[in-house]
């Protein structure tokens, strides 16, 4: 089956760090861009940030950079979102994505809670 | 950066209803432009890129066109099952910002 399930959400206090995974199946990983998009709650989407099909190139939104890395690992067909020096405008559901074509989210995970609290 | 402003926020229509929606760049992003539907509790589905290109698999009674700046998206008969948020994406240059959404209901 073609999915992305992510995991590694939960409560963190700020300032603390969160590593969160996506992992795929059903496809060739290594042929996509991946992308995470996150949600808060009740508010729109927005996209985080991009990683290319090598890892060799990253794009992150301005309120995430310095903070927030993505990074894969192809033989395991997994990306991450490590999040650094969490803040309560962190707090969101997280999406993992893929990307097909120029450019479009074809394949989104279920999502993974991320809840920035003290 | 450039702003997506799409409206309306919420709306109202019967089954059966043509519900139009829309979707405005601050500037051109010439076809640079897609539409996802959000059910309640779940992720986001792919209905339209490229602006007016049908996913597979989508319904053909959703649409949309426009170029530039002005986009629109269409559900020409609305079903019960398409109660959901609609939202548009534009990815001409990063970085990729949504519109605010749009919540459809039933009347």
């Amino acid at each position: 089956e073609v999915q992305l399930v992510e995991s590694g959400g939960g409560l963190i206090q700020p300032g603390g760090s969160l590593r969160l995974s996506c992992a795929a199946s059903g496809f060739t990983f290594s042929s996509h861009w991946m992308s995470w998009v996150r949600q808060a709650p009740g508010k729109g989407l927005e996209w985080v940030g991009n990683i290319k099909q090598d890892g060799s190139e990253r794009y992150y939104v301005d309120s995430v950079k310095g903070r927030f890395t993505i990074s894969r690992d192809n033989a395991k067909n997994s990306v991450y979102l490590q999040m650094n020096s969490l803040r309560a405008e962190d707090t969101a559901v997280y999406y993992c994505t893929r990307i097909t074509g120029i450019w479009y989210f074809d394949l989104w995970g279920r999502g993974t809670l991320v809840a920035v609290s003290s | 950066d450039i702003q997506m402003t799409q409206s309306p926020s919420s709306l109202s229509a019967s089954v059966g209803d043509r519900v139009t929606i829309t979707c405005q760049a601050s500037q051109d992003i010439k076809n640079y432009l897609n539409w996802y539907q959000q059910k309640p509790g779940k992720a986001p589905k792919l209905l339209i890129y490229g602006a007016s290109i049908l996913e597979t698999g989508v319904p053909s009674r959703f649409s949309g066109s426009g170029s530039g700046t002005h986009f629109t998206f269409t559900i020409s008969s609305l079903q019960p099952e398409d109660i959901a948020t609609y939202h548009c994406q534009r990815y001409d240059d990063l970085p990729w910002t949504f519109g605010q959404g749009t919540k459809v209901e039933i009347k």
